[in-house]
C-alpha cells in the first residue's frame, strides 16, 4: 500500500511569511499533483511534477519533486490571505496505475 | 470549456434506500476515477473506469458499491441499501487517455450525501 505523509496538518501565520508544505514517502511515484480545495468544492489542480529534482513556479507558489520521486515540497512565499485553503498533495503511479493516493491534507490560515 | 460535472450537488437518503451519483467528464476526457472524502478524512481512491470498463476497483467496499461508464451518458456510481457511515463527499474526477508522463486528473465539485 502506497503511502503519502503530508505535514504539518494545520498551519496558522500571518500575511507576509514564509511556509513550507512536506509531502513524504517511502515509494516511488511516477508523477505528483498538488490540489488546493476550498470548502464545499472539489479540489483544484495546481500543478503537476514528473521529473525526480523538478522545480516549477507558479507566482509565489515554488513546487519541487524530490530526486527520487519519493518527496514533495510547496513552498509559498509572502503569503497572503487569500491563500488560506487546504493544500493536499496526490502521488500516482508506480504501483497504483492510475488512481492517486492523497496526503492527509494541510490546512493553511493566513491571517492579515 | 466544461468543467467535470456532478449530480447532484446534495443528495439526503434514509438509511436503507439507494443513491445514485452522476458525473460528467471534462470534454474528450475518457478515464473517470471515483474519490470519498469522509468528515476529518482525507481523499480515498475507489473507483477508475473507462468507456464501459472498470479498470481498477480496489477502493471499493465489496457490497452495496457499484460502478459504470456507459458508452454514452455520465458514470454512475450507485450505492445501495444506504447506511449512515456512507455519509460523505463523494468527487469524481477525469483525464485524457493515460500514456507516457502524467495523467492529470481534474475534479468535479463533488456530491455531498446524507443518510439519515
Amino acid at each position: 500500500t502506497q503511502l503519502l505523509e503530508q505535514s504539518p496538518q494545520f498551519l496558522s501565520i500571518q500575511e507576509g511569511e514564509n511556509l513550507t508544505v512536506y509531502c513524504n514517502s517511502s515509494s516511488v511515484f511516477s508523477s505528483l499533483q498538488w490540489y488546493r480545495q476550498e470548502p464545499g468544492e472539489g479540489p483544484v489542480l495546481l500543478v503537476t511534477v514528473v521529473t525526480g529534482g523538478e522545480v516549477k513556479k507558479l507566482k509565489r507558489l515554488t513546487f519541487q519533486f524530490g530526486d527520487a520521486r519519493k518527496d514533495s515540497s510547496l513552498h509559498i512565499t509572502a503569503a497572503q490571505p487569500g491563500d488560506t485553503g487546504l493544500y493536499l498533495c496526490a502521488g500516482e503511479g508506480g504501483t497504483s496505475y492510475g488512481k492517486l493516493t492523497f496526503g492527509q491534507g494541510t490546512i493553511l490560515t493566513v491571517h492579515p | 470549456n466544461a468543467g467535470v460535472m456532478q449530480n447532484p450537488r446534495h443528495l439526503v437518503r434514509r438509511r436503507g434506500q439507494e443513491a445514485r451519483l452522476r458525473c460528467s467528464p471534462m470534454k474528450g476526457h475518457s478515464h473517470v476515477y471515483w474519490y470519498r472524502q469522509l468528515p476529518e478524512e482525507g481523499l480515498k481512491f475507489m473507483v477508475y473506469l473507462q468507456k464501459e470498463n472498470i479498470i481498477d476497483e480496489s477502493g471499493m467496499p465489496k457490497e452495496r458499491f457499484s460502478a459504470e461508464f456507459p458508452k454514452e451518458g455520465p458514470s454512475i456510481l450507485r450505492i445501495q441499501q444506504v447506511v449512515r457511515g456512507d455519509s460523505a463527499a463523494y468527487f469524481c474526477a477525469s483525464s485524457l487517455l493515460p500514456g507516457q508522463g502524467a495523467r492529470e486528473q481534474y475534479f468535479g465539485p463533488g456530491t455531498r450525501l446524507t443518510v439519515t
